[in-house]
């Protein structure tokens, strides 16, 4: 058990919906990454925030969005959702930047 | 830009036996390098990472890599593979000390046969 939580487990939506992903990451990390798994893309960094601000962004779709919150959790909103949005989306955390990320075990986004 | 390769997207090799999975990277600076193994279903858990200093790092479970700054390699070992290693393994590149994201392989997928 890394430390990290992501809920749901699984999603099932329908295409043009909008969900949210949702990440608590370790007690004392302050930065939040979120990645994409996907067959033909493997792994994609997505977007990072620090300290509740915006740090990076990866490659993430205009239709996606996310932020972090004063407690340091945070949210991925993914919304006019496409067939092609299907994957597992993981949140990862860290003490500080630069540092080693603990993965959450990931939510799995399947779009019919 | 930066890149990782992982040349092998399917390793077997029989339990007991050693192990190496390759890793080659592409970036400007020194790199922050990671090693993760993903088992079905499961998210991501970090091996071992290389920051600075000592060349060989050594991780859990019995993982070992060696950081090659000429060959811009990070490759992987395990002198004896054990069934439970079966499991995809990724190798990654951190770009960054300001930011920290990571850049991934495409991850070799290790069968462990009895």
């Amino acid at each position: 058990d890394s430390g990290v939580t992501q809920t749901p487990k699984h999603l099932i939506t329908a295409t043009g919906q909008r969900v949210t992903l949702r990440c608590s990451p370790r007690s004392g990390d302050l930065s939040v990454y979120w990645y994409q798994q996907s067959l033909d893309q493997g792994l994609q960094f997505l977007i990072q925030y620090y300290n509740g601000e915006e740090r990076a962004k990866g490659n993430i779709l205009e239709r996606f969005s996310a932020q972090q919150f004063p407690d340091l959790h945070s949210e991925l909103n993914l919304s006019s959702l496409e067939l092609g949005d299907s994957a597992l989306y993981f949140c990862a955390s860290s003490v500080d930047l630069g540092q080693e990320q603990f993965f959450g075990p990931g939510t799995r986004l399947t779009v019919l | 830009a930066q890149s990782v390769t992982q040349p092998d997207i399917h390793i077997t090799v029989s339990e007991g036996a050693s192990l190496e999975l390759r890793c080659n990277y592409s970036y400007g600076a020194t790199p922050y390098l990671f090693w993760y193994v993903q088992s079905p279903g499961q998210g991501l858990q970090l091996l071992l990472k290389y920051f600075s200093g000592d060349t060989l790092v050594q991780g859990i479970k019995g993982f070992e890599a060696e950081f090659k700054r000429s060959q811009s390699s990070f490759n992987l070992r395990k002198p004896s593979v054990h069934w439970s290693d079966a499991a995809e393994y990724f190798c990654a590149v951190g770009t960054s000390s300001n930011t920290g994201k990571l850049i991934f392989g495409q991850g070799t997928t290790l069968q462990v046969k009895p």
